[in-house]
């Protein structure tokens, strides 16, 4: 059974600083490119970054590119999403998402973890 | 990027009904549309793939058409359990992207 368990979402001000961790079971970790897809309180849903299988590649939503960083340990089946220079508007719950290749080698989410909470607050 | 629209973005529909939802693309996207249900305070979940496949799991009332910019998602007899927020999602390139979602409440 897959399971994807999101942890280190909290209360930061803006600027600040958090790293949220993903820890996956169930599948062959190093096989599957993984995602974080976040949602604003009462919105819709927004990608925010991919990692692909090895960790050679990753991926970035615009309104994150140069403050988020993505990564992931196969040792520890574990993904890292380091988010510097927080903005009011990075507040949303943020969720793992496992993530299987369309034909165009892009992405779609077939399993998701229950989320971590983020707020952006002073 | 590439726009994603839902239409419409909430509709009340009884046990029983038939409930079309459409999403539409701002290019075209071959036949690269997800489609994800998502109950209140829970995650999302997978569907529909690629326009029409049926994830494992999910119900056969369920399913997706189109290609091209647009697209539909059909549940063919609306079930208590489907009262749910259904969002689109686009794989054709990056930046992945979403529609604003549609919200099928009971009439």
């Amino acid at each position: 059974e897959v399971q994807l368990l999101e942890s280190g979402g909290g209360l930061v001000q803006p600027g600040g600083s958090l790293r949220l961790s993903c820890a996956a079971s169930g599948f062959t970790f190093s096989s599957y490119a993984m995602s974080w897809v976040r949602q604003a309180p009462g919105k819709g849903l927004e990608w925010v970054s991919t990692i692909s299988g090895s960790g050679g590649s990753t991926y970035y939503a615009d309104s994150v590119k140069g403050r988020f960083t993505l990564s992931r340990d196969i040792s520890k089946n574990t993904m890292y999403l380091q988010m510097n220079s927080l903005r009011l508007e990075d507040t949303a719950l943020y969720y793992c998402a496992k993530a299987e290749s369309s034909s165009s080698g892009w992405y779609y989410f077939d399993f998701w973890g229950q989320g971590t909470l983020v707020t952006v607050s002073s | 990027d590439i726009q994603m629209t839902q239409s419409p973005p909430s509709l009340s529909a009884s046990v029983g009904d038939r409930v079309t939802i459409t999403c539409r693309a701002s290019q075209s996207i071959s036949w690269l549309l997800n489609w994800y249900q998502q109950k209140p305070g829970t995650a999302p979940n997978l569907l529909i793939y690629d326009a029409s496949s049926l994830q494992s799991g999910v119900p056969t009332r369920f399913s997706g058409s189109g290609s091209g910019t647009d697209f539909t998602l059909t549940i063919s007899s609306l079930q208590p359990e489907d009262f749910a927020t259904y969002y689109c999602q686009q794989s054709h390139r990056s930046p992945l992207t979403f529609g604003g979602g549609t919200k099928v409440e009971i009439k």
